[in-house]
């Protein structure tokens, strides 16, 4: 079974900052897909940004990007020039590749923008 | 195009009531998740469906716990009898084609039981 592991509870940053979320994860598989989504306190779950694991390029979105790293099992996300409507809850998830599965969530960040 | 929709949003019963939870997925997605999220155990699967058919229920956390998708259009998630620790908010998610497309997820239904 695949884990999950984002380590910072909770982060905060004063707008127009650059942040980092960490995650890493667990998996024996060699074929699969990450995730990050967002959870603002509308409780919408709003899909950020996708990676498939053969690609080596990182993938970016705007002011998103990830630094995904294979090897090390890692999975960070960037957020450039934060705003204040990036307030959020940001959950790292796990997709085998492999077959037909549903996403494996980390426990997530509580990221707050100060302006 | 409208999105993945769940009704209730919020319901809030008394323990041992029947609660029924019900989502619609995006027109054209073969795969239905279903998820709860809670603050101690987070967002967990809880069952899913590929063209209807249950593919893996090993999330349902006890019997008193069903899902069903009569059809491709409809899907329902049915408690009985309710406990208080089934308070959660209960996501449904839907995918287009192969699994490891994005999940859509609908609003989710915030449920208390009192």
């Amino acid at each position: 079974a695949q884990t999950v592991t984002q380590s910072q509870p909770e982060m905060s940053v004063q707008e127009a900052e650059t942040v980092t979320l960490s995650c890493t994860y667990d998996t024996s598989e060699n074929n699969y897909y990450l995730f990050w989504y967002k959870q603002p306190p509308s409780r919408q779950m709003i899909l950020v940004i996708r990676q498939e694991a053969y690609k080596q390029q990182n993938a970016t979105e705007n002011r998103f990007s990830v630094n995904f790293q294979k090897a090390a099992k890692s999975f960070s996300l960037k957020i450039s020039d934060s705003q204040l409507g990036d307030t959020a809850m940001y959950f790292c998830a796990f997709l085998s590749g492999g077959g037909a599965d549903g996403l494996t969530f980390g426990k997530g960040t509580h990221l707050i923008i100060q302006p | 195009d409208a999105g993945v929709i769940q009704s209730p949003r919020h319901e809030v019963t008394e323990m041992g009531q029947e609660v029924t939870l019900r989502c619609k997925p995006i027109s054209g997605h073969d795969y239905l998740f279903w998820y709860r999220q809670t603050m101690m155990r987070g967002l967990e699967l809880l069952i899913y469906f590929n063209n209807n058919v249950p593919i893996d229920d090993s999330g349902m956390p006890e019997d008193r716990f069903s899902a069903k998708m009569p059809n491709a259009s409809f899907s329902t998630l049915k408690i009985q009898p309710s406990e208080p620790r089934d308070s959660a908010v209960y996501f449904c998610a839907s995918s287009p084609g192969a699994p490891n497309q994005p999940q859509h997820f609908g609003d989710g239904t915030r449920l208390s039981i009192l």
